[in-house]
């Protein structure tokens, strides 16, 4: 299993553009879900789906999309870059199982830089 | 709202002594709590969890921590550390109402010295 995969790994993009970070997991995992990690931040929740056509917002969501089309994938899309957009931004997915959940996988990253 | 705390930005320790890396949480009823470590330039690796039963929980790479709800602590905790183990590390609480989300703490970077 190649686990939970996401490209590209470095982006940067100027002010106003749009773009895609893709995540893939072939675990068959119904839950999904990205993060933005800022440095003393810890992870902030974007948005999460427990299974395909299911999506939600999570803490922070303004400026970003997903969508679940299929149960391996859940891209991310950038609308309008802004440089309150530069992060590292982490995929994870797991089983939906048991009232506390199972262990969540996460990505490599994504390090993205808004000028 | 569940959240956790992670007081200490950064803990020293010299190599082959105990390590304690401190996390407080805030939940309303009962509290599902994760320990993750992240090395430099990499994603997440999940090292325990605690859902229900025994308060000392056990992990990968010899972690334990223990769960105390008078104190509603949940720390990390190492008998022995190694060079090896500097990294950070973040406590996480399963947030009600969202999926499977966690909330993470800012996290604490562990530095072991030889």
């Amino acid at each position: 299993n190649a686990g939970v995969t996401q490209t590209p790994k470095f982006q940067v993009l100027k002010t106003g553009q749009s773009m895609t970070l893709q995540c893939a997991q072939d675990m068959n995992h119904e839950y999904m879900s990205w993060y933005r990690q800022d440095p003393g931040m810890g992870l902030r929740l974007i948005h999460y789906s427990v299974g395909a056509g299911i999506t939600d917002q999570g803490e922070v969501p303004n400026g970003y999309n997903v969508s679940r089309s299929t149960t391996e994938d859940f891209p991310l899309r950038l609308l309008s870059a802004a440089p309150s957009q530069t992060s590292v931004y982490f995929c994870a997915s797991s089983y939906s199982r048991g009232q506390g959940g199972d262990t969540q996988y996460f990505g490599p990253g994504t390090r993205l830089t808004v000028l | 709202a569940q959240s956790v705390a992670q007081p200490e930005d950064q803990v020293n320790v010299a190599e082959g002594n105990p390590l304690t890396v401190k996390c407080t949480y805030s939940v309303s009823g009962n509290p599902y709590l994760f320990w993750y470590v992240q090395y430099p330039n990499r994603g997440l690796q999940f090292l325990l969890k605690y859902i229900t039963g025994d308060n000392l929980v056990k992990g990968s790479y010899g972690f334990e921590a223990e769960f105390n709800k008078s104190q509603t602590s949940f720390h990390l905790k190492k008998p022995s550390a190694l060079v090896s183990d500097s990294a950070l590390y973040f406590c996480a609480v399963r947030v009600s109402n969202s999926g499977y989300a966690l909330n993470f703490g800012k996290g604490t970077s562990l530095l072991v010295t030889p």
